[in-house]
């Protein structure tokens, strides 16, 4: 079955604790990004990457770092987290670009404390 | 500066009536147009999108979206509303030649009465 996957789904942390949050998609796309949802605010997306070892900034990209290396995974690493980056995380694929249909992962409700 | 406006936060339908949940664009050329929908405790499934051509589009459940070049607008209209289309739409833009950054939309919330 085509989808995205993030772990984990539900996080509670401490400020300052690093935190990874995995995302995998078996669909062989090149474009991969990372979102966060807030009340009122929709989507802003926080990174993105075009391909393997290929990423760029978003709307959003202070306090996140990211990498790909390979074309399946793109992790979100929260190196200090803050109770600010409390939200709602997607991820999300697309075949090229964000020009073609997105799959979203399920979410990471994440909670700093 | 671009930017993707739903004016609705909250929409109420009877189930059976008819929808129309709004969105409009400020870009300077004619962007992808895209609408997700979020179901309770879901990611976003993609509806329908709008590239080119034919200003009608037809989506997935029902839906259907027009696009207005005149009135930046792609409004997303259903005939019949089901209890099971209560969900969070949000519109989505991305341009062409540009920004791979896509712009959403603050999301409708769309509540069905029985």
């Amino acid at each position: 079955e085509a989808q995205v996957t993030q772990n984990p789904r539900y996080l509670i942390t401490v400020t300052g604790k690093k935190l990874t949050v995995t995302c995998s998609q078996n669909m062989n796309h090149e474009y991969m990004s990372w979102y966060r949802q807030d009340p009122g605010l929709g989507l802003r997306q926080i990174y993105y990457s075009m391909n393997v070892e290929v990423t760029d900034k978003g709307d959003v990209p202070e306090g996140y770092k990211v990498s790909r290396k390979e074309k399946r995974n793109f992790p979100l690493i929260l190196e200090s987290p803050s109770p600010n980056q409390t939200s709602l995380y997607f991820c999300a694929s697309s075949l090229r670009s964000s020009y073609n249909e997105q799959f979203f992962g399920p979410g990471t409700r994440l909670t700093v404390l | 500066a671009q930017s993707v406006t739903q004016p609705d936060i909250h929409i109420t339908v009877s189930e059976g009536a008819s929808l129309e949940l709004r969105c409009n664009y400020s870009y300077g050329a004619t962007p992808y147009l895209f609408w997700y929908v979020q179901s309770p405790g879901q990611g976003l499934q993609l509806l329908l999108k709008y590239f080119s051509g034919d200003t009608l589009v037809q989506g997935i459940k029902g839906f259907e979206a027009e696009f207005k070049r005149s009135q930046s607008s792609f409004n997303l209209r259903k005939p019949s509303v089901h209890w099971s289309d209560a969900a969070e739409y949000f519109c989505a833009v991305a341009l062409s030649g540009g920004s791979y950054i896509p712009t959403f939309g603050r999301g409708t919330s769309l509540i069905v009465h029985p």
